[in-house]
């Protein structure tokens, strides 16, 4: 199956920073997403994005689905920002089975 | 608009006791449906999935079963839970290639 691999595994920032996130997967995709997981667990679904850009406020995500590769990217980080992110895919085959990366803890302080 | 719901939010267990998880989707017919969990500090895990009443794929061999037996609910189930069985439960659902997951809040499950 595919293999999703997110780094870096770790990150810490001052309010203000920017910051990219990398996801990269083994095999070519037919889904993939970006989710932030909050404090209390939740999983919130960021981009679901598949190839090509999108931006939503401070938040934007390229995917460059022939490299296999996909970014986040955060700008002015702001301490609610802070959890779990992790990158998401799927491939052919059947059921559209979502595999997860191991995710980035980010850390933004004040 | 869907909704997924997700209940108990957190479950403390006594090892050997019985475990029933349920998910329910509405706004929505025919999903995909799905049972994650997530271990302490690490990531996700897929353990079931579902593509309509009645079927049920498991990904991993364990102490754990799933059920549909309705086309929006997803149950997830045990006998005998075992101290390992502790976790955060993730239940999920999708209409299907292409479109994206979207996941319920969780139960936090901890065993004794």
């Amino acid at each position: 199956g595919i293999q999703v691999e997110q780094s870096p595994p770790d990150l810490i920032l001052q309010e203000g920073a920017n910051s990219t996130l990398r996801c990269n997967f083994s095999d070519s995709v037919n889904n993939l997403q970006w989710f932030h997981q909050n404090p209390w667990g939740q999983l919130i679904n960021l981009f679901y994005i598949p190839s090509g850009t999108k931006q939503n406020g401070r938040l934007s995500a390229t995917t460059v689905a022939t490299e296999r590769y996909s970014l986040l990217y955060i700008s002015s980080s702001q301490t609610t920002d802070s959890g779990v992110y992790f990158c998401a895919a799927y491939g052919d085959g059947g059921y559209n089975k979502l595999i997860f990366g191991a995710g980035t803890r980010l850390a933004v302080h004040p | 608009s869907q909704t997924i719901h997700q209940w108990p939010a957190t479950l403390v267990q006594p090892v050997g006791s019985p475990l029933s998880l349920e998910c329910t989707v509405e706004g929505t017919s025919n999903p995909n449906l799905y049972w994650y969990r997530q271990a302490a500090g690490r990531g996700l895990q897929l353990l079931f999935y579902s593509v309509g009443i009645g079927q049920i794929s498991s990904e991993v061999p364990q102490n754990l079963s799933a059920s549909r037996p309705q086309d929006r609910q997803f149950i997830l189930s045990s006998k005998k839970l075992l101290l390992s069985d502790s976790g955060f439960y993730l239940c999920a659902w999708s209409p299907g290639p292409p479109a994206g997951y979207t996941f319920g809040s969780g139960t936090r499950l901890t065993v004794v």
